[in-house]
């Protein structure tokens, strides 16, 4: 049974660091491509960023500069290194696994973990 | 990266049938069958209910049927029953390894 389970989300001051991670099972992790997907309270999903199984890292231009995506195969952990937050950052952040091809779906979601950006 | 645009909310009987529009550019909606639709109760994660614009993933009802013409996709659920509420999300494939979704639309089950 594939798994995903998100930690690392808190309270952080505007202008704060955090990194979340996503523990991945019941699925060949190397393999697939991995993703963040956020949803701020009350609002739609954002597509955040994305790595491929081979390291590729793309984000979205509301991140850019700012979020590091990385994955560690040895443990089948996915991070997502946030840096200079804000306010609109506050969000839920669900990783999700990708099928493979460009025109698949994010098939397997976590259940998410909220981070709260505030002074 | 503009969202796709969705109606934020929709509403049908049991038993009625329910569309839900999603409209885009030629840069997303329009250039790729890449169009996925998700579920989502509240407090949950989502769940892929339609992929690559009309296929469905094992287990899903085929009273959920998606379609696309140009730059707009559309959900259908037909037969709606009480579980089918919730909020839907389309997204795309957007070019460039990155992908968009809708604003997200809220479907009633009067």
């Amino acid at each position: 049974e594939v798994q995903l389970v998100e930690s690392g989300g808190g309270l952080v001051q505007p202008g704060g660091s955090l990194r979340l991670s996503c523990a991945a099972s019941g699925f060949t992790f190397s393999s697939y491509s991995m993703t963040w997907v956020r949803q701020a309270p009350g609002k739609g999903l954002e597509w955040v960023s994305i790595i491929s199984p081979g390291g590729g890292t793309f984000y979205a231009d509301s991140v850019k500069g700012r979020f590091t995506i990385s994955r560690d195969s040895s443990k089948n952990t996915l991070y997502l290194q946030m840096s200079s937050l804000r306010a609109d950052d506050t969000a839920a952040y669900y990783c999700a696994k990708k099928t493979p091809g460009v025109t698949e779906p994010f098939d397997y979601w976590g259940q998410g973990t909220l981070v709260t950006v505030s002074s | 990266q503009s969202a796709l645009t969705q109606p934020r909310s929709v509403s049908g009987s049991p038993g009625q049938s329910v569309t839900i529009s999603c409209t885009g550019t030629s840069s997303d909606v329009g250039g790729y069958n890449s169009v996925s639709w998700y579920q989502q109760y509240p407090g949950k994660a989502p769940k892929v209910m339609i992929y690559e614009v009309n296929k469905w993933p094992s287990g899903v009802p085929d009273r959920f049927s998606g379609s696309k013409s140009g730059n707009t996709a559309s959900l259908t659920i037909s037969g709606l029953q009480a579980e089918d509420e919730a909020d839907y999300y389309c997204c795309s494939y957007a070019g460039s390894n990155t992908w968009v979704f809708g604003g997200g639309t809220k479907l009633t089950v009067l």
